[in-house]
């Protein structure tokens, strides 16, 4: 168990709906990543927040948003949902003072 | 040219043997070096972290850091069939510590008993 939490688990909906997916990092982690899996693309970066800031961007579609609250959890915002963002969307966290990331067990999002 | 490169594998072993799994990259600017762990569908689990060059060693697992032929490994000593699982290799840069980690396309292994 790497102490980073995700939720829900699984999320099946339609093409064209808008999803959230939770994160809360590690205790005392301040940054908190957001990356997409899938089978052909392999883990690709989507955002990254620092202590509630935007700190760097990625491969992350418009329709896609994010934030980070005071309490450090972040929260993943995905729109106009298409067949293609059907995907593991996993969230990690790093300590204050290291590059190391620590991964949560993932959201499978499945769009039909 | 892709960042980082990978040999995607499979890579299958008998219990015991020793495996070796590598990665290539070309961004010179990468300082840390990682390796993770996943299980099928499950979160990455880290391994290994280095910084820089040279070699760091955790219980069956040695990671080695080349960065003058730009080439990290990792070797396992010993291998069981829990050790099967995809092994993707993560490295970041030092002017971006604590940014976004480029990932390899992953190595699956398979260790039979």
């Amino acid at each position: 168990d790497s102490g980073v939490t995700q939720t829900p688990k699984h999320l099946i909906t339609a093409t064209g709906q808008r999803v959230t997916l939770r994160c809360s990092p590690r205790s005392g982690d301040l940054s908190v990543y957001w990356y997409q899996q899938s089978l052909d693309q392999g883990l690709q970066f989507l955002i990254q927040y620092y202590n509630g800031e935007e700190r760097a961007k990625g491969n992350i579609l418009e329709r896609f948003s994010a934030q980070q609250f005071p309490d450090l959890h972040s929260e993943l915002n995905l729109s106009s949902l298409e067949l293609g963002d059907s995907a593991l969307y996993f969230c990690a966290s790093s300590p204050p003072s290291g590059a190391e990331q620590y991964f949560g067990p993932g959201t499978r999002l499945t769009v039909t | 040219q892709k960042e980082v490169e990978q040999d995607p594998g499979p890579l299958s072993v008998p219990e015991g043997a020793i495996v070796s799994l590598n990665c290539t990259y070309s961004n010179s600017a990468f300082q840390y070096f990682m390796w993770y762990r996943q299980y099928s569908r499950k979160g990455p689990e880290l391994l290994m972290y280095t910084y820089s060059s040279g070699n760091k060693e955790d219980g069956r697992f040695t990671a080695q850091v080349d960065k003058s032929s730009k080439y990290i490994s990792l070797f396992i000593r010993d291998s069981q069939p829990s050790d099967s699982a995809t092994y993707l290799c993560a490295m970041s840069s030092l002017d971006q510590a604590g940014t976004a980690l480029i990932f390899g396309k992953g190595t699956t292994l398979s260790v039979s008993s």
